[in-house]
């Protein structure tokens, strides 16, 4: 099956200790995003990638960091500048349709909790 | 910059009623336009989508417009499930400048609840 897979679904960081989210896609996508979801909130963009090796900043960037060494792959390290960091957190990938217009898809999220 | 406003919920309705959740935007040129559903504890699973003026999205029972005139992407269903309970996000894209890929803009979300 095709899909987009995160990993853990839950996830706990103590403080000061920086924690990384996998986010796994099989479906060929080129470009992959990150996305922190709070309560009662829309979702804000953490950090996207068009291509292997490159990626942007977002809306939130700060006390995040990402990289993109494979095209099915790209991990999210919280780090431990990231003084707010419990919330769910979204990957998402998508696709250009014939006209240029792009679509997105997610995966199921991870949780992250601060013990 | 980009926006997109959801009704204010929580929608609590009877199951076999019909629903409106209103959402409107603000974007330069002519977005792409989406509604995602959002069930508890899980990731957004696309719902609809239009590309361009008068496109109607649907799935599932489930219709949205695109209104350029309104700058409107309201979504509605005739007769709603127990199961449709989830929250729900109309999104934007913008296709300004010939952009491929960018952020969603997200409305902040709708609650609903579906009674027996």
């Amino acid at each position: 099956d095709g899909g987009i897979t995160q990993s853990p679904k839950y996830l706990f960081r103590k403080e000061g200790q920086n924690v990384t989210l996998s986010c796994e896609q099989n479906l060929n996508h080129d470009a992959m995003y990150w996305y922190r979801q709070d309560p009662g909130q829309g979702l804000r963009l953490i950090y996207y990638s068009q291509i292997v090796n490159d990626f942007q900043k977002g809306d939130i960037a700060e006390g995040y960091s990402v990289s993109r060494e494979k095209k099915e792959s790209f991990p999210l390290t919280v780090t431990s500048a990231q003084k707010n960091p419990t919330a769910f957190y979204l990957c998402a990938s998508s696709i250009r349709a014939s006209g240029g217009r792009e679509t997105q898809y997610f995966g199921p999220g991870t949780r992250l909790l601060v013990l | 910059g980009d926006s997109v406003t959801q009704m204010e919920g929580p929608v609590t309705l009877s199951e076999e009623a019909f629903l409106t959740i209103n959402c409107t935007y603000t974007a330069t040129g002519y977005p792409s336009l989406f509604w995602y559903v959002q069930y508890p504890g899980e990731g957004l699973q696309l719902l609809l989508k239009a590309t361009k003026a008068d496109d109607k999205g649907s799935n599932k029972g489930f219709e949205a417009t695109y209104r350029k005139e309104t700058t409107s992407f309201h979504l509605e269903k005739g007769s709603v499930q127990v199961s449709d309970s989830a929250v729900y996000f109309c999104a934007l894209k913008s296709n300004a400048g010939g952009t491929s890929y960018g952020k969603l803009t997200f409305g902040q979300g709708t609650i609903l609840t579906v009674h027996p």
